[in-house]
């Protein structure tokens, strides 16, 4: 079946450490995208990419990184500056090709500081 | 002012209920109105998919969409304690990929 996969389901991080969440669509999509959740801030755009080798800022970029080395996989690193971490992370892709699209989430990633 | 706006409730309804969930938007350019239902720590998942205004149903569900107001609305007949879950609104805009969300409207259906 096709879909996202995202690991690991639970994370916990020190305070000042760095830790990488995967993302990873069998879906031959195209665009992907990070979102956080927070209770009653709904989705928050952290960062998405079109197309390999390129990506762009969302909303909340800061403390955030990410790389598209290939179209399956686009990880997300949550660095010691992001100052408040704790948060349910969505990782999604999409297509769209003008008729037709597709928009898939994964089953997410919950970060707690610890 | 947000571009869209959902009521977070929660919504608390009794079994056989009929249950409307509502977002209002701001931006008139949005084309592509979508309707997600999340389960307690799951990953959102597609229940309805409209474009531009009218009406769409699919077994208990039924999407509408009135353009003139900027008002979008997901209907639930005979609710069931399954349909329990956060219901997200979301829209794109016609030449677009980025989804805009509402907050999410949590439901809770009683049996």
């Amino acid at each position: 079946d096709g879909g996202i996969t995202q690991s690991p389901k639970y994370l916990f991080r020190k305070e000042g450490q760095n830790v990488t969440l995967s993302c990873e669509q069998n879906l031959n999509h195209d665009a992907m995208y990070w979102y956080r959740q927070d209770p009653g801030q709904g989705l928050r755009l952290i960062y998405y990419s079109q197309i390999v080798n390129d990506f762009q800022k969302g909303d909340i970029a800061e403390g955030y990184s990410v790389s598209r080395e290939k179209k399956e996989s686009f990880p997300l690193t949550v660095t010691s500056a992001q100052k408040n971490p704790t948060a349910f992370y969505l990782c999604a892709s999409y297509t769209w090709d003008g008729a037709n699209y597709g928009y898939t989430f994964g089953s997410g990633t919950r970060l707690t500081v610890v | 002012q947000k571009e869209v706006e959902q009521d977070p409730g929660p919504l608390s309804v009794p079994e056989g209920a009929i249950v409307s969930l509502n977002c209002t938007y701001s931006n008139s350019a949005f084309q592509y109105f979508m309707w997600y239902r999340q389960y307690s720590r799951k990953g959102p998942e597609l229940l309805m998919y409209t474009y531009s205004s009218g009406n769409k149903e699919d077994g208990r569900f039924t999407a509408q969409v009135d353009k003139s107001s900027k008002y979008i609305s997901l209907f639930i007949r005979d609710s069931q304690p399954s349909d329990s879950a956060t219901y997200l609104c979301a829209m794109v805009l016609r030449t677009g990929n980025q989804f805009y969300f509402g907050t999410g409207t949590s439901l809770t259906v009683i049996p």
